[in-house]
């Protein structure tokens, strides 16, 4: 079993829909989570970062961390064609090293 | 601030061959991570430095090794190619003021 599970999809949805995207984790000790969207022959780009339980917004971005469930969500709000790209949960435990563990990605598409 | 950079961006290069790849981080991101990235692993931990020194490594052949400079450059080697080492190589620099890791655009590398 992997650490970090994500739906790869596809998820498809019309512009302007609310966008839900999840992971679930097996280890306890991540203690910090990350979301980057990758486009297409990219470099993953850091969306939102969280420490602890609870929410955190950035504009159309809401980062959601609860830590009890082992489970994190970032929603996106008011989808555009532009978000189509590749999102990926990422955590780590903070310890004396930077390693991060990945999710799969999902591939998100926002219809025009 | 100029980000994360990675030379060469593309590589070809044939069985058995050995190959080195760049990475500047981020002026006055001390830590540099290596990561690879396949379609059937997904984003895979290679090994993390800092200040010079491994502080991580991932579950990776002997044949993957890395190195990092007094200026915080880093390189990794892969030796001895194999067809399945083809994949793109991410350097991430993480900010030691928050914790966040900022990928470079990668090496896609080509083994035929």
């Amino acid at each position: 079993q992997k650490e970090v599970e994500q739906d790869p999809g596809p998820l498809s949805v019309p512009e302007g829909a609310i966008v839900s995207l999840n992971c679930t984790y097996s280890n306890s000790a991540f203690q910090y989570f990350m979301w980057y969207r990758q486009y297409s022959r990219k470099g993953p780009e850091l969306l939102m970062y969280t420490y602890s339980s609870g929410n955190k917004e950035d504009g159309r971005f809401t980062a959601q961390v609860d830590k009890s469930s082992k489970y994190i969500s970032l929603f996106i709000r008011d989808s555009q064609p532009s978000d189509s790209a590749t999102y990926l949960c990422a955590m780590t435990r903070m310890d004396s090293s930077y390693k991060l563990i990945f999710g799969s990605g999902t591939r998100l598409l926002v219809r025009p | 601030k100029a980000g994360v950079t990675q030379t060469p961006r593309y590589l070809i290069k044939t069985r058995g061959q050995q190959v080195t790849l760049s990475c500047s981080p981020i002026s006055g991101h001390r830590s540099v991570s290596w990561y690879q990235q396949t379609p059937g692993q997904g984003l895979q931990f290679l090994f993390e430095y800092f200040s010079e020194t491994q502080r991580n490594k991932g579950n990776f052949p002997g044949r993957f090794s890395g190195r990092q400079f007094s200026n915080s450059r880093s390189e990794m080697n892969v030796s001895t190619l194999e067809l399945g080492d083809s994949a793109l190589y991410l350097c991430a620099s993480t900010s030691g003021a928050t914790d966040t890791q900022y990928f470079g655009p990668g090496t896609r590398l080509t083994v035929l």
